[in-house]
């Protein structure tokens, strides 16, 4: 089955600075990587998703990227705030099965 | 704004009891997912339905787990007897299902304390 590592763990930064969180995938037929922000005692919601047909998408301060030839991508956030402090959970899933595997999340610190 | 609901938000119970956790999927999503999340174990699919019907509860320990729904507007995740080992939040997650894969939108989740 499917088995995502997600990295690092936590992750803090200076407001203004960029942070970039990385994961690997194992199963070459995945081909939807969507990346879901969680802050305390909330929901994780969808901030981002990239299909494999695609190698990079933006939504203003948010971008994702993917490298399906060496299974990983990555979710950089420029000009960093505050309330982008959080846990983000990136994940992979497949068409056929339509189930996510989520990594274990990186915990962001964005101090003021 | 639709949104995926769940109840109870909390609840507490004592060992061997019990436990129901009802999931309102958003209107016209025909697949819907169990999570739990610990802080050990992360977010673990427990079970997902496409058109109520189970398609993969491999995740779910089944001696004393069980999910169902009834209908297309409520999904059920039952746990008899409860053990300690059990406490987490329970996420119910709704998506709209097709030929591709598509956002699952979660619910605010069940907090779960067994004593």
């Amino acid at each position: 089955g499917e088995n995502v590592e997600q990295h690092p763990s936590t992750l803090s930064v200076q407001e203004g600075d960029s942070a970039v969180i990385k994961c690997t995938y194992s199963d070459s037929a995945s081909n939807y990587f969507p990346w879901y922000k969680q802050e305390l005692g909330k929901r994780p919601q969808l901030i981002i998703d990239i299909r494999s047909n695609v190698g990079e998408k933006k939504d203003q301060r948010i971008a994702v990227t993917l490298n399906k030839t060496a299974k990983h991508f990555s979710l950089h956030i420029t000009e960093t705030q505050p309330e982008d402090s959080a846990v983000y959970f990136c994940a992979a899933g497949d068409t056929g099965f339509q189930k996510l595997v989520f990594g274990t999340g990186t915990r962001l610190l964005v101090s003021p | 704004d639709a949104r995926v609901t769940q109840t109870p938000r909390d609840k507490v119970t004592e060992m061997g009891q019990e436990v129901t956790m009802r999931c309102q999927p958003i209107l016209g999503h025909n697949t819907v997912f169990w999570y739990r999340q610990t802080m050990m174990q992360g977010l673990e699919l427990l079970a997902y339905f496409r058109n109520r019907a189970p398609l993969d509860d491999s995740g779910m320990p089944k001696d004393r787990f069980s999910a169902e729904m009834p209908d297309a507007t409520l999904a059920t995740l039952k746990i008899q007897p409860s053990e300690p080992r059990d406490s987490a939040v329970y996420f119910c997650a709704s998506a709209r299902g097709g030929d591709r894969q598509e956002t699952q939108y979660f619910g605010p989740g069940t907090r779960l304390l067994v004593l």
